[in-house]
């Protein structure tokens, strides 16, 4: 069964303090591992989409790599406005239709 | 990216009512997903509504109780069906499956928050 675990379930940092959440996945024919932002209230906001092992993404102060088993989000240097909960999803084989299968998430707070 | 908007944004209803919530997509798709998010948890997928015809539903989720139109291709409902407390959640329409990139992502809407008393 394809499932996605995701740690840790919180996280506290300090401003600045850099950090990495993780994603391990269990998956047929992985066709895609997405990272999401989501704030309080509002819909899931797409960060990053990994496809291979070694493949790496970058945006301001996160960076998201692959390896064959999981995902890590780095975050530099964090500030506030970087807490919101992070959700880890994959896009298993051709057959499941495109559905992406999602994580617990991680919530991150970030305090100055 | 594309826009999503979705209608209720939220609802408070009584048990054993049903209620529709619309999706409008800005742009072609072929296929929309729809999403429940219950209190503290992550999403779990409902079902997959295809432009003409049924929806494919997820182990746990039958047509009777969240039945789902798909008139075009930029538009789709999902009706929560004699609602009990236990479907007190954030119901999520995603989309665009952006074939012609294959980058693969969805974009998701704001949501729409139930609240069965």
């Amino acid at each position: 069964e394809d499932q996605v675990t995701q740690s840790p379930e919180a996280l506290r940092l300090q401003e600045g303090e850099s950090s990495s959440l993780n994603c391990s996945y269990t998956v047929s024919g992985l066709r895609g591992l997405f990272w999401y932002r989501q704030d309080p209230g509002k819909g899931p906001e797409f960060l990053f989409t990994l496809y291979s092992a070694g493949e790496e993404k970058e945006k301001e102060r996160l960076k998201a790599t692959l390896t064959k088993k999981e995902s890590f989000l780095h975050i530099t240097a964090p500030k506030p406005e970087d807490s919101a909960t992070y959700l880890c999803a994959v896009r298993a084989r051709q057959g499941q239709g495109g559905k992406l299968i999602f994580g617990q998430g991680t919530e991150l707070s970030v305090k100055p | 990216s594309a826009v999503i908007s979705q209608k209720p944004s939220r609802d408070i209803c009584q048990r054993g009512t049903s209620l529709t919530i619309q999706c409008q997509v800005d742009s072609q798709v072929t296929m929309m997903f729809w999403y429940r998010q219950q209190p503290g948890q992550s999403l779990t997928l409902i079902a997959t509504a295809n432009q003409g015809s049924e929806a494919t539903y997820e182990s746990g989720f039958v047509i009777d109780k969240f039945p789902i139109s798909r008139p075009n291709l930029t538009f789709s409902t999902l009706t929560v069906s004699n609602m009990s407390p236990e479907d007190s959640s954030i119901y999520l329409c995603s989309g665009p499956y952006i074939l012609a990139a294959n980058t693969g992502e969805l974009f998701f809407g704001e949501g729409s928050r139930l609240t069965v008393l």
